[in-house]
């Protein structure tokens, strides 16, 4: 089956920093690749996706990116601000957008 | 538009007793899913259903059993919990059918703690 691995597990940026948390995945036929946002507390949200014909998806300060050859993606969030300090997971499917495998979590921390 | 309602919110229970977590959707989805959340462990997909009328193992089920009663509502079921139960459970919706957003809708989770 599907494996998933996120890293890093912890990131600490200054606010205004970029931010790069990246995910490898293991099954080739992976066709899915959302990002969850889950605050302190709460449920996990999505905020942004990306399929495996697209190579780069942008929405506003956040973009994925994904290179299927060497099976990895990755989520860029720029001109970071406090508030998106939470954990962030990232997640994988080869069975028709069901059944997502997720990575294990990066928290971040984004300073004022 | 409620999305994904789960209950309860928070339970204790003592080893060995049961108990049954709901879950209801009301996006018309077909897919629904129960996760468990632990610390440095990201989610971990317990049982699904692609649809009304199937459930099928996720990858830890052991310990645990699932009801799809229609569409709407996808039940977890634990018959004699163990301390290793202990988590936060996440119900969630999707629907797959092409042309549609993909992602998961979740609900807001239940803390379960045996003791």
């Amino acid at each position: 089956g599907e494996n998933v691995e996120q890293h890093p597990s912890t990131l600490s940026v200054q606010e205004g920093d970029s931010a790069v948390i990246k995910c490898t995945y293991s099954d080739s036929a992976s066709n899915y690749f959302p990002w969850y946002k889950q605050e302190l507390g709460k449920r996990p949200q999505l905020i942004i996706d990306i399929r495996s014909n697209v190579g780069e998806k942008k929405d506003q300060r956040i973009a994925v990116t994904l290179n299927k050859t060497a099976k990895h993606f990755s989520l860029h969030i720029t001109e970071t601000q406090p508030e998106d300090s939470a954990v962030y997971f990232c997640a994988a499917t080869n069975t028709g957008f069901q059944k997502l495998v997720f990575g294990t979590g990066t928290r971040l921390l984004v300073s004022p | 538009n409620a999305g994904v309602t789960q209950t309860p919110k928070f339970q204790v229970l003592k080893t060995g007793q049961s108990m049954t977590l709901q879950c209801a959707q009301d996006m018309n989805h077909n897919s629904m899913y129960w996760y468990r959340q632990d610390p440095g462990m990201g989610l971990r997909l317990i049982y699904y259903s692609a649809s009304e009328g199937t459930t099928d193992k996720g990858e830890v089920p052991n310990g645990y059993n699932v009801s799809r009663l229609n569409k709407r509502e996808f039940s977890l079921r634990l018959e004699s919990a163990a301390p290793s139960q202990t988590s936060v459970y996440f119900c969630a919706s999707s629907d797959h059918r092409q042309g549609n957003n993909y992602g998961y809708t979740f609900g807001s989770g239940t803390r379960l703690t045996v003791v």
